[in-house]
């Protein structure tokens, strides 16, 4: 299994660009979960999925952050308008249950200058 | 804010030594895992132990739960300088949906 994949792994965007990363779980898993990490906030959820439905997107900073899951296999997280403070590593993890260890991708680095 | 707190933050040891990393969290819990991360990658699963159990054993890993403290340690034998990571302690609270929050972690060196 090659685990969950993130892409892209490094991403460097100007203020005001949009941002999209993107996350391929593992086949099986019916949960995905955004966290984000820094130095200063260790690390956040964002959004869970389960069964391709979002279930709690309370941790999402802002309407400049919007995540879907269009099928099994997909998810994205997008920001619009980027800015500088949203510099941070991206996590993507899936599970087989909510409640079951995670499975965690290599994480994208995001730096919007 | 977190629900889990590591202690210490920063941890150096000697190769072949022991490592004791703690979690205090708040509220009560279904169970708690750890976690670990090495440089630039994502977090590995380590072990898991329900609020109905307490102590387990996986390799040289050792971790006990204390309900009645709300505390976890982990303990990590005969280090090896492979060992060098951030260690994470995430609890599924009772009253968060069952969803994982993390502690800041304890980054423990391991000279060789």
């Amino acid at each position: 299994d090659a685990g969950v994949i993130q892409s892209p792994r490094h991403e460097v965007t100007e203020m005001g660009q949009e941002v999209t990363l993107r996350c391929k779980p593992i086949s099986g898993h019916n949960s995905l979960f955004w966290y984000r990490q820094t130095m200063m906030r260790g690390l956040e959820l964002l959004i869970y999925f389960n069964n391709n439905v979002p279930i709690d997107d309370s941790g999402m900073p802002e309407d400049r952050f919007s995540a879907k899951m269009p099928n099994a296999s997909f998810s994205t997280l997008k920001i619009q308008p980027s800015e500088p403070r949203d510099s941070a590593v991206y996590f993507c993890a899936s599970s087989l249950e909510v409640v079951s260890p995670l499975h965690f991708g290599n994480g994208t680095r995001l730096t919007v200058t | 804010s977190q629900q889990g707190e590591e202690d210490p933050q920063a941890l150096s040891i000697q190769e072949g030594e022991n490592a004791t990393m703690n979690c205090s969290y708040k509220t009560s819990i279904n169970n708690l895992q750890w976690y670990r991360q090495n440089s630039g990658r994502g977090l590995v699963h380590l072990i898991l132990i329900r609020s109905n159990e307490r102590e387990k054993h996986s390799g040289r890993l050792r971790v006990t739960l204390d309900t009645s403290k709300k505390s976890s340690s982990l303990l990590i034998t005969a280090s090896r300088a492979a060992d060098t990571a951030s260690y994470f302690c995430a609890t599924d609270a009772n009253n968060a949906g069952n969803m994982l929050t993390f502690g800041g972690g304890t980054r423990l060196m391991v000279k060789p």
